[in-house]
């Protein structure tokens, strides 16, 4: 049962536009969100993350927004540039006891910025 | 300062067949998690280690075990292959503070794992 769904699938942007990612959960025990970046060959990178008790988190270019009452989340990309061509994968991460540090991963958004 | 390093960066087996897949965490951590990542799709948590006990397992049948050895190293161990075992396998390191594994994991390269 897939408990993080993330769209779009693939993205295309230009260079120096925003990129938007977006993803839905449904357990309301994730009390814990990053956004992993991944290159080809390479294991995934944490980029940021937020918690629920704020509605939104900026680090550079990359801004996390999060709806609670929506239990949805989304990552955008400001000025984006084609370095930033990689896979993005949302992830949740449960509230306390033992489960912590299971991450719950998305599908993953394949972007792809144009020069 | 190291990071997460794996070991090896691939591997061909075949059918039935078992395979050991290592991980060194980065300096500092003492808990390490495993995922498998099929092509295309997200990393699935297999299970994590601590204190060289499996804390917390993800939905993955007994083929999958681990171990956890005193330097806080890590081995994924897969029995009787199957094609479907295909996979990219990540290790993940973290630090529990406080008696809770710390909120930010750290990713190795990955061994890239083909059965035929």
């Amino acid at each position: 049962q897939q408990q993080v769904k993330q769209s779009p699938q693939s993205l295309i942007v230009q260079k120096g536009g925003i990129s938007i990612i977006n993803c839905a959960y449904e357990n309301t025990a994730f009390d814990y969100f990053p956004w992993y970046q991944q290159f080809p060959g390479k294991g995934p990178a944490l980029l940021i993350a937020i918690r629920p008790d704020v509605s939104e988190k900026k680090e550079g270019r990359f801004t996390i927004s999060f709806n609670k009452s929506a239990k949805q989340f989304s990552l955008h990309i400001m000025d984006s540039q084609p370095g930033d061509s990689a896979t993005y994968f949302c992830a949740a991460n449960p509230a306390g006891g033992t489960s912590y540090g299971k991450l719950t991963f998305g599908q993953g958004t394949i972007l792809t910025v144009h020069p | 300062d190291a990071g997460v390093t794996q070991s090896p960066t691939h591997l061909i087996k075949t059918r039935g067949q078992q395979v050991t897949l290592r991980c060194s965490p980065k300096s500092g951590h003492d808990t390490v998690s495993w995922y498998q990542q099929a092509l295309g799709q997200g990393p699935q948590f297999i299970f994590q280690y601590y204190e060289e006990e499996e804390r917390q397992r993800g939905n993955f049948p007994d083929r999958f075990s681990g171990h956890q050895f005193p330097n806080y190293s890590s081995e994924l161990n897969v029995n009787a292959l199957l094609l479907g075992d295909s996979a990219l396998y990540l290790c993940a390191s973290s630090l529990v503070i406080s008696g809770r594994a710390a909120i930010e994991q750290f990713f190795g390269p990955g061994t890239r794992l083909t059965v035929l």
